[in-house]
């Protein structure tokens, strides 16, 4: 069982619908949460991250945490063409760098 | 922009030999984190440096190994390159060790043939 597991894709969206993007982890003990975007070519950039099981709102992104069953989800409301991208899940286990991501979800948002 | 900076871009290198890949933090992060991306797959923890100490290790064998220095600026050495070390080294800031909010260089891209 991977540590972090995502659905590999391609997730494929019309402009404007929302984009559901799921990620389940193995650590029961796991501390913190965090998507990240990534361009194709480019390194990862931090979308968002969520400690506490609930809902996190930050502009067109809602992240949602749910430890008991060890799931987080990221939604993206009015996608847009710029969103088109891979989205990495990690988990942070420890408290430190150690970061265990997922092998990211391809969306693609379609005009 | 993230303020971290990596060089080389790209690099191309032969079974055997070895590599040293480097980074300049983002200014006022102390923490330095080294990631393998393999095609594909998302990135894999290497290595940790804080305060110039390795500071957490993931599953990599010693003939990676790193070194962080008084500017917090750091280095990423591999022996004995394998071609399975094809991939894309990405190094990450950060302003605390227990932060995971990484700021990301743009990678340097290794083939080992």
């Amino acid at each position: 069982q991977k540590e972090v597991e995502q659905n590999s894709g391609p997730l494929s969206v019309p402009e404007g619908a929302i984009a559901s993007l799921n990620c389940t982890y193995s650590d029961r003990g796991s501390q913190s949460f965090f998507w990240y975007r990534q361009y194709s070519g480019k390194s990862p950039e931090l979308i968002m991250f969520i400690y506490s099981n609930g809902d996190k709102e930050d502009g067109r992104f809602t992240a949602q945490l749910n430890k008991a069953s060890q799931y987080v989800s990221l939604l993206i409301r009015d996608s847009q063409p710029s969103d088109s991208a891979t989205y990495l899940c990690a988990v942070n286990k420890y408290n430190n760098n150690d970061m265990r991501f997922g092998a990211g979800t391809r969306l693609t948002v379609k005009p | 922009e993230t303020g971290v900076t990596q060089s080389p871009t790209h690099l191309i290198k032969t079974r055997g030999q070895q590599v040293t890949l480097r980074c300049s933090s983002q200014s006022g992060h102390n923490t330095v984190s080294w990631y393998q991306q393999a095609l594909g797959q998302g990135p894999q923890f290497i290595f940790q440096y804080y305060r110039e100490e390795e500071n957490g290790r993931g599953n990599f064998p010693p003939r990676f190994s790193g070194l962080q220095f008084p500017n917090y600026s750091s280095e990423l050495n591999v022996n004995a390159l394998e071609l399975d070390d094809s991939a894309l080294y990405l190094c990450a800031s950060s302003l605390v060790v227990e932060d995971g909010e990484l700021f990301f260089g743009e990678g340097s891209r290794l083939t080992v043939l």
